[in-house]
């Protein structure tokens, strides 16, 4: 089956540790997403990446950094720098009609 | 810059009760609308879409209508079910090349028996 997987389901982070969250997708989509979602808050974009080898920064890039070495990865690092990374993230990737496929979610939480 | 509004919730319905959540947006040119479900600890889903105006999106007995005079794409179902109790996101996309999802900050619809 094709999909969106998403690791680890949990994350515990303690302050001043960097952690990376793993998004992996078998669909052979070209464009990838990272979303950060709070309680109330909706989905706000952290970075997306529309090719191998290429990102851009999303609305709320900063203590974040990934990389897109692979078509099929898109791993997000929350770096010590971002001072409240307490949320759920989601993976989407994106099909050429426009419509985006999400993974089932990380939820970090920092000790 | 595009922006989506959504009725604040929770929106709290018997089963087998009309629902209606309501969506504008603020964008320009002619986006693509979608409606998007989370249930509890997941991730979201695609419920339906509409890509140009009077367009209806439909899925799983819920539909939507693309207005594009009252810049509208309100979610409605005529019979909800305990099961369909989750958050709904609308949101949109420019149509020109591409582009990043704006959503909404999601609406909870509770259903109780």
């Amino acid at each position: 089956d094709g999909g969106i997987t998403q690791s680890p389901k949990y994350l515990f982070r303690k302050e001043g540790q960097n952690v990376t969250l793993s998004c992996e997708q078998n669909l052979n989509h070209d464009a990838m997403y990272w979303y950060r979602q709070d309680p109330g808050q909706g989905l706000r974009l952290i970075y997306y990446s529309q090719i191998v080898n290429d990102f851009q920064k999303g609305d709320i890039a900063e203590g974040y950094s990934v990389s897109r070495e692979k078509k099929e990865s898109f791993p997000l690092t929350v770096t010590s720098a971002q001072k409240n990374p307490t949320a759920f993230y989601l993976c989407a990737s994106r099909t050429s009609y426009n419509e985006q496929f999400f993974g089932p979610g990380t939820r970090l939480t920092v000790l | 810059g595009d922006s989506v509004t959504q009725m604040e919730g929770p929106v709290t319905l018997s089963e087998e009760a009309f629902l209606t959540i309501n969506c504008t947006y603020t964008a320009t040119g002619y986006p693509s609308l979608f409606w998007y479900v989370q249930y509890p600890g997941e991730g979201l889903q695609l419920l339906l879409k509409a890509t140009k105006a009077d367009d209806k999106g439909s899925n799983k007995g819920f539909e939507a209508t693309y207005r594009k005079e009252t810049t509208s794409f309100h979610l409605e179902k005529g019979s909800v079910q305990v099961s369909d109790s989750a958050v709904y996101f609308c949101a949109l996309t420019p149509n020109s090349g591409y582009s990043t999802l704006t959503f909404g900050k999601g609406t909870m619809l509770l259903v109780s028996p």
